[in-house]
């Protein structure tokens, strides 16, 4: 059974750029969430995504968005980067909604915006 | 809106003593999770709980869970190096999963 993986593992981009960031879930999963983990803070949820729909959405603006395709994977989109948004971006995936189901998480990608 | 708070955020501790990280969370929360992150890692599952009364062991570490206080403790006996790391504990309500600040342990030898 392959577990949650994530791509790039690293990543440097420049203000104003734009990114994409992939997930493939766990065999089995349809659900698939990100999080934004600043240096020190705890994960921050983004948004979560089931069965293709987007299904919950954190405090982040409109230039974060998402897809998730019809075998789980998914990716997420960030456009105009700041400088903030420089962190650890995990998924996790899990076999029903997040709410319900324990999330198995991938190694996370590292931004960083300069 | 589902808040989660963990006391303390950094705690330094020797080998072989006991400690308990404390997380209270401000409304209800539909189950309560424990992770464990390494420096540079991805977060690594611990515990889940999910209902009130609930304790769950593996090794030297113990959660607990009083949904009536709002309440979750991770008590670690007698410490060593190994478990030096952060842990989180996270809520869920409305299909989102709430996380705390963390907590930093670092284990002295």
């Amino acid at each position: 059974e392959t577990g949650v993986t994530q791509s790039p593992t690293h990543l440097i981009k420049t203000r104003g750029q734009q990114v994409t960031l992939r997930c493939s879930s766990q065999s089995g999963h349809n659900t698939v969430s990100w999080y934004q983990q600043a240096l020190g803070q705890g994960p921050q949820f983004i948004f979560q995504y089931y069965r293709e729909e987007e299904n919950g959405r954190g405090n982040f603006p409109p230039r974060f968005s998402g897809l998730q395709f019809p075998n789980y994977s998914s990716e997420l989109n960030v456009n105009a980067l700041e400088l903030d948004d420089s962190a650890l971006y995990l998924c996790a995936s899990s076999p029903g909604l997040a709410g319900a189901h324990e999330q198995f998480f991938g190694p996370g990608t590292r931004l960083t915006v300069l | 809106e589902l808040k989660v708070e963990q006391n303390p955020l950094f705690l330094s501790m020797q080998e072989g003593k006991n400690y308990t990280i404390y997380c209270n969370y401000s409304t209800t929360s539909d189950r309560l999770y424990w992770y464990r992150q390494d420096p540079g890692k991805s977060l690594e599952s611990l515990f889940v709980l999910l209902s009130n009364g609930a304790v769950k062991q593996e090794g030297r570490l113990m959660a607990s869970l009083d949904t009536k206080a709002r309440l979750s403790t991770l008590h670690i006996t007698a410490a060593v190096h190994d478990l030096s790391a952060t842990y989180f504990c996270a809520g869920t309500r409305d299909d989102k999963i709430i996380f705390g600040k963390g907590t930093r342990l670092h284990i002295l030898p």
